[in-house]
């Protein structure tokens, strides 16, 4: 079936600059996307969502993108901190109903 | 406000054996989910519920049964427990999945070994 999938495994950014995650979907028909951050033995927690007719969306440093031409999904997020370290997961929806998420990346943070 | 709330937080089950994990919320959501977890993997969908008296399978039912008689109880019951089933469970709950919702509301997870 289609899912939802990651470029990296894992991402090493510098305490203080910018982290780019990145997600390609394969599911055209999906219309609304999430993102959520999961720290070590605790559920996942939600950080932003856009819907696809959106293009981007802005929240407290983060800013998700949507490109839906190529079917990729990003997160940035400003000014990376050590509580950013954790796994980020894209996640798709068709219909608003079941909620499908990617494998997930680790963002580890350098001091 | 407890939120989503699962249990038992630990298990361990001999194959074959059977068991039903919790799940509760009390913040009135319609939409409940059932997730596995395994190491080094993503969340994998097992079943979900759009509202109470309705329940669908996700990506990887098989083996699970669920029911959906209440708003706030999404019980998950393993009928007969395999090694494969290994794995960390994540109950989740939203009042919707529209935009700006804060998506889904996360338990703190099962964690069930079959031995």
């Amino acid at each position: 079936g289609e899912s939802v999938g990651l470029h990296l495994p894992t991402l090493s950014v510098q305490e203080g600059d910018n982290s780019i995650i990145n997600c390609a979907y394969s599911n055209s028909a999906s219309d609304y996307f999430i993102w959520y951050k999961q720290e070590s033995g605790k559920g996942p927690q939600f950080i932003i969502d856009i819907r696809s007719n959106m293009d981007k969306r802005q929240g407290q440093r983060v800013t998700v993108l949507l490109n839906k031409t190529v079917k990729h999904l990003s997160l940035q997020i400003a000014a990376t901190q050590p509580g950013d370290s954790a796994v980020y997961f894209c996640a798709e929806s068709e219909g608003d109903d079941k909620i499908i998420f990617g494998k997930g990346t680790r963002l580890h943070i350098l001091p | 406000n407890a939120g989503v709330t699962q249990t038992p937080k630990f298990q361990v089950l001999k194959t074959g054996q059977s068991m039903t994990l919790q799940c509760a919320q009390d913040m009135n959501h319609e939409y409940m989910s059932w997730y596995r977890q395994d190491p080094g993997m993503g969340l994998r969908l097992i079943h979900y519920s759009v509202g109470a008296g309705i329940t669908d399978q996700g990506e990887v039912p098989n083996g699970y049964n669920v029911s959906r008689s209440t708003t706030e109880d999404f019980p998950l019951r393993l009928l007969s427990a395999a090694p494969s089933q290994t794995s960390v469970y994540f109950c989740a709950s939203s009042y919707s999945t529209s935009l700006g919702s804060g998506g889904y509301t996360f338990g703190s997870g099962t964690r069930l070994t079959v031995v």
